[in-house]
């Protein structure tokens, strides 16, 4: 069965660096999101991605994150300049409708900002 | 953001009986709603979804009950099996609110042999 796939499973970095998350969602899926679950919180939103260009985000996701679809395959997610509230496990979630759609989530990346 | 909310931290049933995990929801634009199972260091796992047109979605041993009037979703497991143990998030997305996923804070159900 197809799933989607996340690497690393746990990046440690240190505060101020840089990191980039990388994700490869279901081969015909055509709608690509980021998630975060900070630990005893929420699973929120970050940003959802369609079609090359970001259709939705939500607050957190300020200038200091961006997204890119670099080929037919992987989908990223770049923190610029770390802090240590951004340590949380990040989930890659693709889906092939939109607003009613089902989306199928990565086993996540665990990132330690230390 | 208390939009989705599941009052239920933990549950805990025998094995064999229902386990009924409960969600309620503040925002009426909300037209879509899915459950997820997830296992620690995993990912949530889709298991069942329904859209705001019915009331009802079966697929096997769970079922999802919508009401919209009192902005109230359940998810029934029957029978339930020590494998059903995992956390369960419900979730709510809106056609006009894009693609987002909002989630409830989630319930720990705990299935006893």
């Amino acid at each position: 069965e197809p799933e989607v796939t996340q690497t690393p499973s746990h990046q440690v970095t240190q505060m101020g660096q840089e990191v980039i998350l990388r994700c490869v969602p279901i081969s015909n899926h055509l709608y690509f999101y980021w998630y975060r679950q900070i630990l005893g919180q929420k699973v929120e939103f970050l940003v959802s991605f369609y079609n090359n260009e970001i259709s939705e985000k939500s607050e957190i996701f300020d200038d200091q994150f961006s997204v890119e679809r670099p080929d037919g395959s992987n989908f990223t997610l770049k923190i610029r300049s770390t802090k240590l509230e951004d340590s949380a496990m990040y989930f890659c979630a693709s889906g092939f409708l939109a607003g009613v759609g089902e989306q199928y989530f990565g086993p996540g990346t665990r990132l330690t900002v230390t | 953001d208390q939009q989705v909310k599941q009052n239920s931290p933990s549950l805990s049933v025998q094995e064999g009986r229902i386990s009924i995990l409960n969600c309620d929801y503040t925002n009426s634009m909300f037209d879509y709603f899915l459950w997820y199972k997830k296992y620690p260091a995993e990912g949530p796992t889709f298991l069942i979804s329904i859209s705001s047109i019915k009331d009802k979605n079966e697929d096997g041993r769970f079922t999802v009950f919508l009401n919209k009037s009192a902005k109230h979703l359940s998810l029934h497991i029957v029978p339930s099996q020590p494998g059903d143990s995992a956390v369960y998030f419900c979730a709510a997305s809106a056609r006009n609110a894009g693609n987002m996923l909002t989630f409830g804070g989630g319930t720990r159900l705990m299935v006893k042999p």
